[in-house]
């Protein structure tokens, strides 16, 4: 069975900081991971995927994430954080052979504070 | 613009009623899923399609009923035995792809929501 784990409920951090955002997965292959973010009464907006190669992918809005295969982490970053950054953030992850839909993290909320 | 509309953005249900969410998509998408999401619960799955006429239980599935008559459209029935339904619906829709693994890679596009209350 697929799973995915986001230890941090809620992460705080100051504009212009640094900010990481963490994930970790289990899948009995090799897997597909996602990045979504979203905002107050609205859907899920797709940020970045890894799937294979460079172990650093990036996608919108300067976010980033860094797959680790030893750790089974795939943890989202961004080198400076925007006030406009804060919202709902999951991870998702899907077995390479499987034939099923995403499985989801419960989600990190993040609040960048000016 | 293509994208994915679910309807209404707001619902409300009354006791024993049943209540049908609508969710239409122009992407040309061959899968298609409902998520039910409560606070801190994430998004848990209710019920997905990878082809029309053909769906198969999520998650959660008790208390639901969804049909695929189209390749765009995947209505999703709160009936009267969901009894706590309260809760924000999300529909998304994804390419199914040629073989497993295209279709695995590929990300899941969401509609904005249907928010369900009970009257």
């Amino acid at each position: 069975a697929q799973s995915v784990a986001q230890p941090e409920d809620q992460v705080n951090v100051a504009e212009g900081n640094p900010l990481t955002v963490k994930c970790t997965y289990s899948v009995s292959g090799n897997p597909y991971l996602f990045w979504y973010v979203q905002y107050p009464n609205r859907g899920l907006q797709f940020l970045l995927k890894y799937i294979t190669g460079d172990n650093l992918v990036k996608g919108s809005y300067g976010f980033e994430a860094e797959f680790n295969k030893s750790q089974t982490s795939f943890h989202l970053k961004k080198p400076s954080a925007l006030v406009s950054d804060s919202a709902l953030y999951f991870c998702a992850v899907r077995d390479k052979s499987g034939n099923t839909p995403l499985v989801f993290g419960k989600g990190t909320r993040l609040s960048v504070i000016a | 613009d293509g994208g994915i509309t679910q309807s209404p953005k707001y619902l409300f249900r009354k006791e024993g009623q049943n209540v049908t969410l609508s969710c239409e998509q122009n992407l040309n998408h061959d899968a298609m899923y409902w998520y039910r999401q409560d606070p801190g619960q994430g998004l848990r799955l209710i019920y997905y399609s990878q082809i029309v006429n053909d769906f198969q239980k999520g998650d959660i599935a008790e208390g639901y009923s969804v049909s695929r008559e189209k390749k765009e459209s995947f209505p999703l029935t709160v009936t009267s035995a969901q009894k706590n339904p309260t809760a924000f619906y999300l529909c998304a829709s994804s390419i199914a792809g040629r073989t497993r693994e295209s279709y695995s890679n590929q990300p899941q596009h969401f509609g904005d929501g249907t928010r369900l209350s009970i009257l």
